[in-house]
């Protein structure tokens, strides 16, 4: 159980172009959702919290017009990257938390999306 | 600011030698750690847990021991295996509001 996927797991796209990630819960509903974004051989750094049903909640230096992060359903969670630049090439990777459960570990990875501009 | 110091990799070892990656850490308040493991081609996946100063998270064979004296949380096992190779994370929290600081990561690799 608890698993959590992301589509697609691999895109290329132009530079000025946006580009829409997808992270499903595929087995339990997720009132939270975080999107995070990994450099090579750094650490995993959150970009926003997304609660079903209300607006994202951005950390401090990310973008929110850049990164639109639409979480409309229990299972849905959608990160989109607008008029993408080669510096915004990066392995973007989402978790999940079901409801009720509001610990730190309580949330599940999904497997990244690597996200290349040209 | 928080922050997460992980042994820079990536660890090569033989099937049953003992692992060691250290990991440090810097915190304003009173943290939980954990230890996440991501195989390839999947999500992270907590390994361990500990909440409080002494406890002794275990999981798989791997251990690791919240020392609040040395601000340290290494990850051990025993005896590796094949299966072990991944990139391992470590990471704290200091509220249960989700927000997580993680280490840059180390990869093993574990060699028949």
């Amino acid at each position: 159980g608890a698993v959590v996927s992301q589509h697609p797991s691999w895109v290329i796209c132009k530079s000025g172009t946006s580009v829409k990630i997808e992270c499903r819960s595929l087995d339990f509903q997720a009132t939270t959702m975080f999107w995070y974004r990994q450099f090579p051989k750094q650490s995993l750094m959150l970009m926003a919290t997304s609660n079903e049903g209300s607006k994202a909640t951005y950390e401090q230096g990310v973008e929110k017009d850049k990164f639109l992060i639409n979480h409309a359903s229990l299972t849905l969670s959608t990160l989109t990257v607008t008029s993408a630049h080669p510096e915004d090439s990066s392995f973007y990777i989402c978790s999940a938390r079901p409801p009720g459960q509001t610990k730190a570990y309580e949330q599940y990875f999904g497997p990244g999306t690597r996200l290349t501009v040209t | 600011g928080d922050s997460v110091t992980q042994m820079e990799g990536p660890v090569t070892l033989s099937e049953e030698a003992f692992l060691t990656i250290n990991c440090t850490y810097t915190a304003t308040g009173y943290p939980s750690l954990f230890w996440y493991v991501q195989y390839p081609g999947e999500g992270l996946q907590l390994l361990l847990k500990a909440t409080k100063a002494d406890d002794k998270g275990s999981n798989k064979g791997f251990e690791a021991t919240y020392r609040k004296e040395t601000t340290s949380f290494h990850l051990e096992k025993g005896s590796v295996q094949v299966s072990d190779s991944a990139v391992y994370f470590c990471a704290l929290s200091i509220t249960n509001a989700g927000k997580s600081t993680f280490g840059d990561g180390t990869t093993l690799t574990v060699k028949p």
